[in-house]
């Protein structure tokens, strides 16, 4: 099994849906959790941090479940510049802190 | 401020030959990190600095692959007697003190013909 799954998609969505990634991670101790999303033929970057309580940034939300080991990341009025591949990464613990294991990605493209 | 660059952004290399691959981190980033992304796939985790402690070198797919890293500064990533699997894009990215988020170089992709 892999340490961090995610549905590969592709997703394709009209400008202005509400769209949503899912992600399990198998490591329980695992620490940290994030979303970094892809352009095409371009580096990750880090879209947000996903904290235990839930957290929101603009039109993104970013939800995590401990107890199911599960991620989940919510963008709703979507825009055609969200079109991407989105990345769940989780952080280790201990002699694994710091090293972020990545899911393969979910690709999004949102069209007129 | 500058952030990571990686050198070449292309390189192309018939099989058996050896290749270096350098990045430069941000500037007082302690931590380092190598991937490889092979085409349509996630990102493979190779090797892990941090300050002055063994780097974490558990992702290295064979005794091909090694990198070295100077103090907290430049690294290189050596592929030694390249094979065609080894064709891919290989990003560096850096982090520094308690800061989680990792900032990407913009990678080195790598054609062995």
């Amino acid at each position: 099994r892999k340490e961090v799954e995610q549905d590969p998609g592709p997703f394709n969505v009209p400008e202005g849906a509400t769209v949503a990634f899912n992600c399990t991670y198998s490591n329980s101790a695992s620490q940290s959790f994030f979303w970094y999303r892809q352009d095409c033929r371009k580096e990750p970057k880090l879209l947000m941090s996903v904290y235990s309580s839930g957290n929101e940034d603009g039109r993104f939300t970013a939800q995590l479940n401990r107890a199911s080991q599960y991620i989940s990341l919510l963008i709703r009025d979507s825009k055609l510049s969200d079109s991407a591949t989105y990345l769940c990464v989780v952080n280790g613990r201990g002699t694994s802190y710091g090293k972020l294991t990545f899911g393969q990605g979910t690709i999004l493209t949102v069209h007129p | 401020g500058a952030g990571v660059s990686q050198s070449p952004s292309n390189k192309v290399t018939e099989k058996g030959k050896d290749v270096e691959l350098r990045c430069d981190p941000i500037s007082g980033h302690t931590a380092l990190y190598w991937y490889r992304q092979r085409l349509g796939q996630g990102l493979e985790f190779l090797i892990y600095f941090q300050g002055n402690s063994a780097p974490d070198k558990s992702g290295l797919p064979s005794d091909r692959f090694s990198a070295e890293r100077t103090g907290e500064s430049v690294s290189t990533l050596t592929i030694q007697r390249t094979q065609q699997e080894d064709s891919a894009v290989y990003l560096c990215a850096s982090r520094g003190g308690t800061v989680y988020e990792q900032f990407f170089g913009p990678g080195t992709r790598l054609t062995v013909l």
